[in-house]
């Protein structure tokens, strides 16, 4: 089945201590991307990568950092959380990073930092 | 800079009832405009999206959107609304640069009402 999946789905954890949540598609696409979505801000752009080895910032990179080493696969590191990064997380892939193509999302991460 | 407004933070309507999400939206150049709607702990699932051509766009679970140039709107509509339609509705339109990166407007929740 050809999905996008993000692990772990739940994670609490405490300001400062390093993690990272981990996004796979196994549709052979180009294109990946990160979004936080948040009450009343919809979902906000972090990072995205528009293939292996090529990645930019989004509107709300600062605090967050992203490696796309395999085509696959697409990490989100938090190297010290703070709790305004306590969000609902996605990570989406598309095809190509042509404007026409159509992204499908993960099932999202839901991140609480204490 | 690209932008879309989902006037309505709500919208409620009577099962059986025709339903409309509304979305405007800014970009400089052609517009690619996207809907997505989101389950209670679901990731996004594409509904339709309007690259080009006819301006009425048909899509998953029956629901189409009007594409309108002149009034900068892409509205989502369904004939005839399902109780299992009541979900949160993203409108998103595509970069105008060569990324493939959306910007999505703050979401429409949609309750349909028995």
């Amino acid at each position: 089945e050809a999905q996008v999946t993000q692990n772990p789905r739940y994670l609490i954890t405490v300001t400062g201590k390093k993690l990272t949540v981990t996004c796979s598609q196994n549709m052979n696409h180009e294109y990946m991307s990160w979004y936080r979505q948040d009450p009343g801000l919809g979902l906000r752009q972090i990072y995205y990568s528009m293939n292996v080895e090529v990645t930019d910032k989004g509107d709300v990179p600062e605090g967050y950092k992203v490696s796309r080493k395999e085509k696959r696969n697409f990490p989100l590191i938090l190297e010290s959380p703070s709790p305004n990064q306590t969000s609902l997380y996605f990570c989406a892939s598309s095809l190509t990073a042509q404007r026409a193509d159509t992204q499908y999302f993960g099932p999202g991460t839901r991140l609480t930092v204490l | 800079a690209q932008s879309v407004a989902q006037p309505e933070d709500q919208v409620n309507v009577a099962e059986g009832n025709p339903l409309t999400v509304k979305c405007t939206y800014s970009v400089s150049g052609n517009p690619y405009l996207f809907w997505y709607v989101q389950y209670p702990n679901r990731g996004l699932q594409f509904l339709l999206k309007y690259i080009t051509g006819d301006n009425l766009v048909k899509g998953s679970y029956g629901f189409e959107a009007e594409f309108n140039k002149s009034q900068t709107s892409f509205h989502l509509k369904k004939p005839s609304a399902l109780v299992s339609d009541s979900a949160l509705y993203f409108c998103a339109v595509r970069d105008s640069t060569g990324a493939n990166n959306l910007f999505f407007g703050t979401g429409t929740r949609l309750t349909v009402i028995p």
